[in-house]
């Protein structure tokens, strides 16, 4: 079976630090990789997706930039937060090809908050 | 691009009441939607989908209808309860090498015991 792992579950960073988020998928290979922002209140924002080992796609500009180091790993990362950074970020995954890459399979997340 | 428009922003029902969440989109090129549900401190989950060759998919106690002509789509849910209190999110994406999904802006529904 398909696991999804985010790390941390949450941060507290200052405004002006760096952040590093990571996200490992086990038990698939070669998965489309997703970065996701929720705001309080529930909306998401698609940040950045991945179909590939070093090629990722950026959705919108937030100050942040993503990786994807490994075939199983998806790192959000930025060198200096923002306040507007603070939230909850969400990794997912979906299978390449067919019919099932429709439907993203989602982590528990990581909650920021940046004071 | 894609625009997803969800309604209610909020629903407040007693258990054993029937919902429905409507959800409307704008990209005639959409042919995938599924709906996704977020309980309290869980993650994000699948629930029900349907393609746009459907008109109508039901699982248990959820039902998702679909209109091409007026791009519209709504759940309905029968017979709450107290763990369908979530928030539920519609999603439209395009057919072939799409990976940019968009959702709604979720429905949060609680249902009182």
């Amino acid at each position: 079976a398909q696991t999804i792992h985010q790390w941390p579950v949450a941060e507290i960073k200052a405004v002006g630090s760096p952040l590093s988020l990571g996200c490992t998928i086990k038990g698939k290979s070669s998965p489309n990789l997703y970065w996701y922002w929720q705001a309080t209140g529930g909306t998401l924002q698609q940040l950045f997706y991945s179909i590939t080992v070093g090629q990722v796609e950026s959705v919108v500009q937030l100050n942040l930039s993503a990786s994807r180091p490994k075939d199983d790993q998806f790192i959000l990362s930025t060198e200096k937060l923002l306040l507007s950074h603070s939230g909850f970020y969400l990794c997912a995954w979906s299978y390449w090809g067919g019919a099932d890459q429709n439907t993203l399979y989602f982590g528990a997340g990581t909650r920021l908050s940046v004071l | 691009g894609e625009q997803v428009e969800q309604l209610p922003s909020s629903l407040i029902v007693q258990e054993g009441a029937s919902v429905l969440i409507n959800c409307s989109y704008t990209d005639s090129a959409s042919v995938y939607f599924p709906w996704y549900k977020q309980e309290p401190g869980k993650r994000l989950q699948f629930i029900i989908d349907i393609r746009s060759n459907m008109e109508r998919k039901q699982n248990q106690r959820l039902t998702l209808l679909f209109d091409k002509k007026t791009k519209h789509l709504s759940l309905h849910i029968t017979a709450t309860q107290p763990g369908d209190s979530a928030i539920y999110f519609c999603s439209a994406r395009t057919s072939g090498g799409n990976y940019k999904p968009t959702f709604g802006k979720g429905t949060s529904l609680v249902v009182h015991p």
